[in-house]
C-alpha cells in the first residue's frame, strides 16, 4: 500500500486568496487524482494529475480555478484560486498503481473560506 | 461516468447487531471493481472491502461481507457484530477494470452505532 502525506491538514483562508495543497507519496505511483468533498456530500473528482503534462479536468472544473502540478511520480499540488466561501470543502489526494487494485487516499485538507 | 446509488442516507444499529448497506450501480462494462470505503470524522478514507466483477464469490473481510449481484448491479455491505468504532460514513465506489483508478462514488450512508 501507499502512504500519502497531504498538507496542510486544514486552513482558514480569506476570500479572493489562493491556497496550494501538497500531496506526497512514499513510492512512485502511476496515477494521482484530486477530489473535492463538499460539506456532508460525496467525493467528486476534480482532475487527474499527469506527470510532466497538463492535468485532465472533469466536467465543471477548470485549470484557471484549480491549477495542478505533478513534477514527478511521487508529488502533486492542487491550488484553489481566487477562493470564495463556496470553495469551502475537503480536498483529497488519491493515488493508484498497477500493483494494487484499490486507490489510496491522503487524510484530506479541510478548507474554510471566510 | 458510471452512476453509483446509495439510497440510505442514514442507518442506525445496536452494538453487536448486524446492519446492511445497499448500493446499486449502472455500467455497460463487464470488467470493473467495486469498493466500500469508510470515512470516520478524521476524514481519512479507509478501504473496507473490494470485489472484482469477474469473481462470483462474495468478498469477506472479518466482520464485513458483501452481497454482489452482478446481473442486478447490486453491491450491498453487511457489517456483523457492529462495534462503536464502525460508526462512520460509508461510501460505495466503482472503478473501471482498465488501468484507470478514477472512482465514482455513491452519496454515502452514515452509520450510527448505539451502545
Amino acid at each position: 500500500s501507499a502512504v500519502i502525506s497531504q498538507k496542510p491538514s486544514r486552513d482558514i483562508c480569506q476570500r479572493g486568496t489562493s491556497l496550494t495543497i501538497q500531496c506526497q507519496v512514499d513510492s512512485q505511483v502511476t496515477m494521482m487524482f484530486w477530489y473535492r468533498q463538499q460539506p456532508g456530500q460525496s467525493l467528486t473528482l476534480i482532475a487527474t494529475a499527469n506527470q510532466g503534462s497538463e492535468a485532465t479536468y472533469e466536467s465543471g472544473f477548470v485549470i484557471d480555478k484549480f491549477p495542478i502540478s505533478r513534477p514527478n511520480l511521487t508529488f502533486s499540488t492542487l491550488t484553489v484560486s481566487n477562493m470564495s466561501p463556496e470553495d469551502s470543502s475537503i480536498y483529497l489526494c488519491s493515488v493508484g498503481d498497477v500493483r494494487n487494485t484499490e486507490a489510496f487516499f491522503g487524510q484530506g485538507t479541510r478548507l474554510t473560506v471566510v | 461516468a458510471q452512476t453509483v446509488t446509495q439510497s440510505q442516507p442514514e442507518m442506525s444499529v445496536q452494538e453487536a447487531e448486524t446492519v446492511t448497506l445497499s448500493c446499486t450501480y449502472d455500467t455497460s462494462e463487464s470488467d470493473y471493481y467495486l469498493f466500500w470505503y469508510k470515512q470516520p470524522p478524521s476524514r481519512q478514507m479507509i478501504l473496507v472491502i473490494r470485489q472484482e466483477a469477474y469473481k462470483q464469490q462474495n468478498a469477506t473481510e472479518n466482520r464485513f461481507s458483501v452481497n454482489f449481484q452482478k446481473a442486478a448491479k447490486s453491491f450491498s455491505l453487511k457489517i456483523s457484530d457492529s462495534q462503536l468504532g464502525d460508526a462512520a460514513m460509508y461510501f460505495c465506489a466503482y472503478r473501471s477494470g482498465s488501468y484507470d483508478y478514477k472512482l465514482s462514488f455513491g452519496a454515502g450512508t452514515t452509520v450510527t452505532v448505539r451502545a
